[in-house]
């Protein structure tokens, strides 16, 4: 099976950068994703990584490295309204539409 | 606007009482999901449906059971089976073709009383 582990908590500062890291195991998967989820409301896709490397959309970006089992999202420029729970994701291989989340790393930050 | 969506958004349910969450999507989507959350807690998979009359159980499915009779609806059924039912509930769905992007619904918040 798949277990994705991530940080429970990470705080920052307005207007710096973040990185939330997620480790795996698993026997194979298609891709990491990640999505943002604000208190009370439902997850919103974020970023997606299907190969190894970084990948940038605006202030986030996301990396992979299969070799290392490991990858992170990174926030750049942060505002309040960043502050939200970050999940990370795969889609195994041996069941192509099963999707699998971590356990989620709440950001807080500070002014 | 095409979406998902989900009802009702808040239920109470007593013990040893059956309840069905409603989960429709009008995105065309060939695969669907159904998620529970636990306060502060990840995303734990019950059930998932790549095609209509097909379902697969995720790694929470006991106590729950789901159909696919249309391509835009799974509804969730939460049964009495279910020891500890209290949870935030997420009904998602995509493309196959994309499956690494899923879209969610506004959630279900269902209490046992």
């Amino acid at each position: 099976g798949q277990s994705l582990e991530q940080p429970s908590e990470v705080t920052a500062v307005e207007g710096a950068i973040v990185q939330i890291n997620c480790t795996y195991q698993t026997s194979g998967f298609y891709g990491l994703s990640w999505y943002q989820q604000h208190d009370g409301g439902a997850p919103t896709f974020l970023s997606y990584n299907g190969l190894d490397g970084l990948e940038e959309t605006g202030r986030f970006s996301s990396f992979l490295s299969r070799s290392d089992s490991y990858g992170y999202l990174l926030l750049q420029e942060l505002q309040m309204k960043d502050s939200a729970s970050y999940f990370c994701a795969v889609r195994e291989r041996s069941s192509a539409s099963k999707i699998i989340f971590g356990s989620g790393t709440r950001l807080s930050i500070r002014p | 606007d095409g979406g998902i969506t989900q009802s009702p958004k808040y239920l109470f349910r007593k013990e040893g009482q059956n309840v069905t969450l409603s989960c429709e999507q009008n995105l065309n989507h060939d695969a669907m999901y159904w998620y529970r959350q636990d306060p502060g807690q990840g995303l734990r998979l019950i059930y998932y449906s790549q095609i209509v009359n097909d379902f697969q159980k995720g790694d929470i499915a006991e106590g729950y059971s789901v159909s696919r009779e249309k391509k835009e609806s799974f509804p969730l059924t939460v049964t009495s089976a279910q020891k500890n039912p209290t949870a935030f509930y997420l009904c998602a769905s995509s493309i196959l073709t994309a499956a690494d992007t899923i879209y969610f619904g506004e959630g279900s918040w269902l209490t046992v009383v």
